[in-house]
């Protein structure tokens, strides 16, 4: 079964750092890419980037290029996301999905990582 | 802030239907595919609708897409309570970004 499986929920403090995980099974990992998208409480999907396995080639929307990082590791086909200096309006539930390339969409998604930030 | 533009609710009652809209631009529904999202409540989003109109498989005929000029279009016939839900369009360009809409709520009445 083709499946992305992402790491549980996390509570930060402002400032503090964070990586969380998307662990994909059952495709070839390297050749897909895989993307990353926040939902704030309440709100909708906002894209953040994406990363494609097998070179690492990494972009980023304008909205969150230099607050976060998003890498993978081919060995483990594990994709992560993470921040250095964590703030409160980065409380969001965050989505990893792997992009169909060849039907230009979004066809498997994790089942999301609630990231709570408060002091 | 979003760049593809959506109602922000559509209702109806059981079994009649509902179209959601999703506009944008020459550079992005004017010039790539569209796809359509579906987020039952507390769960995660789930392909509905790929290449503007193609279903995967197990998405029923209910559900149907389209695209004209810089505009997109849902359309889900014969409502059911269970399709209450958030619904999101979205482009993948060549430039290796994307783009999604503002999302829309369905409510079944």
């Amino acid at each position: 079964e083709v499946q992305l499986v992402q790491s549980g929920a996390e509570g930060k403090k402002p400032g503090e750092s964070l990586k969380i995980s998307c662990k994909a099974s059952g495709y070839s990992f390297s050749t897909y890419w895989i993307a990353w998208v926040r939902q704030m409480p309440g709100k909708g999907l906002e894209w953040m980037g994406i990363i494609y396995p097998d070179d690492s080639d990494t972009r980023y929307s304008p909205s969150f290029q230099g607050h976060v990082t998003i890498s993978a590791d081919k060995s483990n086909t594990t994709a992560y996301l993470q921040w250095s200096n964590l703030k409160t309006s980065d409380t969001a539930i965050y989505y990893c999905a792997r992009l169909e390339a060849t039907r230009d969409a979004f066809d498997i998604w994790g089942q999301g990582t609630m990231v709570t930030v408060s002091s | 802030q979003s760049v593809l533009t959506q109602p922000p609710s559509v209702s109806a009652a059981p079994g009649q239907k509902v179209t959601i809209s999703c506009s944008g631009s020459s550079s992005n529904i004017g010039t790539n595919y569209v796809s359509w999202y579906q987020q039952l409540p507390g769960t995660a989003p789930k392909l509905l609708i790929y290449e503007n109109n193609q279903r995967p498989s197990g998405i029923p005929d209910r559900f149907s897409g389209s695209k004209s000029g810089t505009s997109a279009t849902l359309d889900i016939t014969g409502l059911q309570t269970g399709d209450e839900a958030d619904y999101y369009c979205a482009v993948w360009d060549t430039t290796l970004t994307a783009s999604v809409g503002t999302g829309t709520t369905v409510t079944v009445l």
